[in-house]
C-alpha cells in the first residue's frame, strides 16, 4: 500500500459547483496533515493544514479521520482560479519527520 | 528575498555527466527537504536534512545520487552519471516546525 494515496483525477467541475477530495494514509502513526496547492510549472504552497477537530478556511473546508485513516478536502462555491492541482501531505510521528506527498488530484474548474 | 532559493533553474546536460543542484533554504529553518517531482506526479521524498544530519535517504536514491548540507545551511544535490530517467524537477523545500516552504526548482533535462 502506498503512503499516501490520492484519486489523480482530473475533477472537470462546474463553477460554482462543490467538489471533494480524499487522500488515505497508510501510517497510523502519522502526526500531521495538510492540504497543498500546485499551479502548472509552480511549485507546491500550503493551502490548509488539517487539524483532528476539522477546520475551515473561507470556501475551504478540511476533516481528518484517523480511524480510517484518510483526510478531506471540500472546497465550496468554486471558482476557477480553483484550478490546480491539489496534493495531501502527511508528516509522519516523532523523530522522523519525513514528509510525503500524495500524487495530486487534478482539479479542472469549468466556466 | 528571504525565500528558498534554487539554483540552477534549469540544466541540460548529456546523459552520463554529472550535476549539482544548490538549495538555499531560509535561514532560520534548520530542516531541509529534497523532492523530485515528473510530470502528472506528485513530489517523491528524496531525502531531508536536520541541521547538518541527514536523517533518511528514500530507496529512490540510488548511490549515483548524493546530497549534503555540510554547514546546516545550503545544501547540494549531486547526480552523477546522469540517466534520461534522471529528467525531472528537483525540488528543495525547509521548514522550521510546521509548514514546509518550497523553492521554484531546479529543472533537470537529460540528453
Amino acid at each position: 500500500r502506498k503512503e499516501v494515496e490520492q484519486d489523480p483525477g482530473p475533477f472537470n467541475v462546474p463553477e460554482g459547483a462543490t467538489v471533494a477530495f480524499n487522500c488515505t494514509y497508510s501510517n497510523s502513526a502519522s502526526q500531521s496533515f495538510f492540504w497543498y496547492r500546485q499551479d502548472c510549472r509552480k511549485e507546491p504552497k500550503l493551502l490548509m493544514s488539517v487539524y483532528s477537530s476539522g477546520n475551515e478556511d473561507g470556501r475551504f473546508t478540511a476533516q481528518l479521520n484517523r480511524a480510517s485513516q484518510y483526510i478531506s478536502l471540500l472546497i465550496r462555491d468554486s471558482k476557477l482560479s480553483d484550478s490546480a492541482t491539489y496534493l495531501c501531505v502527511v508528516r509522519a510521528s516523532g523523530r522522523d519527520d519525513k514528509i510525503i506527498f500524495g500524487k495530486g488530484t487534478r482539479l479542472h474548474i469549468l466556466p | 528575498d528571504t525565500g528558498v532559493s534554487q539554483n540552477p533553474r534549469h540544466k541540460i546536460t548529456k546523459r552520463g555527466q554529472n550535476v549539482t543542484f544548490r538549495c538555499d533554504p531560509i535561514s532560520e529553518h534548520n530542516r531541509l527537504y529534497w523532492y523530485r517531482q515528473t510530470l502528472g506526479q506528485g513530489p517523491e521524498f528524496l531525502t531531508y536534512f536536520q541541521n547538518e544530519a541527514q536523517l533518511e535517504k528514500s530507496r529512490l536514491l540510488s548511490d549515483r545520487f548524493s546530497a549534503e548540507r555540510p554547514k546546516g545551511s545550503f545544501s547540494t544535490l549531486e547526480i552523477q552519471r546522469t540517466e534520461q530517467g534522471d529528467s525531472a524537477m528537483y525540488l528543495c523545500a525547509s521548514n522550521q516546525h510546521g509548514e514546509l516552504f518550497f523553492g521554484e526548482g531546479s529543472r533537470l533535462t537529460v540528453l
